[in-house]
């Protein structure tokens, strides 16, 4: 299996800030990386997919980068809503995994 | 849009199976594979496995490959999934998504929550 690592954890942040989260896989996935925000008691929401193609809707202080092992979840400046939890998932080969994690919270 | 409605929270004993359904609607059923990701109280993301668009191919992860059973009935535009042998440990809200060919998971249904208690 794909080994997916997230860092940091947790991440304390202000309103404002430019913000970024780490994903590293295993082994390579190319480019097949997906980002997902997901509130308390609700669904993941996917944000960005093929490492940095904007999903339809999702606001543009949202980025993503990175190909191979090493990519990067990018919030231009953080807004009130953008307090949620960050998840990525490499879609690159059977079995499909998450890393583990990001808690964007309020400094 | 496309939505998937799940089916409701269950409460399990030890030993017992659980069976949950997921509902689509405002796209085309036939052509999409749905996949299943749960979550346990407080922690991350966990793939299950996915059933294709024909119904006719699983994939399960290696974990799960023993415990669980996948179906889908396309007249009735809904999946299903199937976990036998429940320990405390499946606690947890299980989720379905839609999914395609090199394209992740959306939209995802509101989920379901099973407990399993003694």
């Amino acid at each position: 299996d794909i080994q997916m690592t997230q860092s940091p954890s947790t991440l304390p942040a202000s309103v404002g800030d430019r913000v970024t989260i780490t994903c590293r896989a295993s082994q390579s996935i190319s480019n097949w990386l997906a980002w997902y925000q997901q509130k308390p008691g609700k669904a993941p929401n996917l944000l960005i997919y093929k490492a940095s193609n904007l999903q339809s809707g999702v606001p543009s202080r949202f980025s993503g980068s990175g190909s191979g092992t090493e990519f990067t979840l990018t919030i231009s400046s953080l807004q009130p809503d953008d307090f949620a939890s960050y998840y990525c998932q490499q879609y690159n080969s059977y079995p499909w995994t998450f890393g583990q994690g990001t808690k964007v919270e309020i400094k | 849009q496309a939505q998937l409605e799940q089916s409701g929270a269950e409460v399990k004993k030890p030993g017992a199976s659980v069976k949950i359904s997921c509902k689509a609607s405002g796209y085309t059923f036939s052509i999409y594979y749905i996949h299943w990701v749960r979550q346990a109280p407080g922690q991350g993301l966990e793939w299950l496995g996915m059933v294709d668009p024909g119904g006719v191919s699983t994939t399960y992860a290696p974990n799960f490959q023993v415990r669980l059973n996948m179906t889908r009935d396309t007249s009735l535009s809904t999946v299903s999934l199937e976990m036998n042998s429940l320990t405390f440990e499946d606690t947890a809200v299980y989720y379905c998504a839609r999914g395609r060919t090199y394209f992740p998971l959306d939209p995802w249904g509101q989920g379901t929550l099973v407990t399993v208690s003694s």
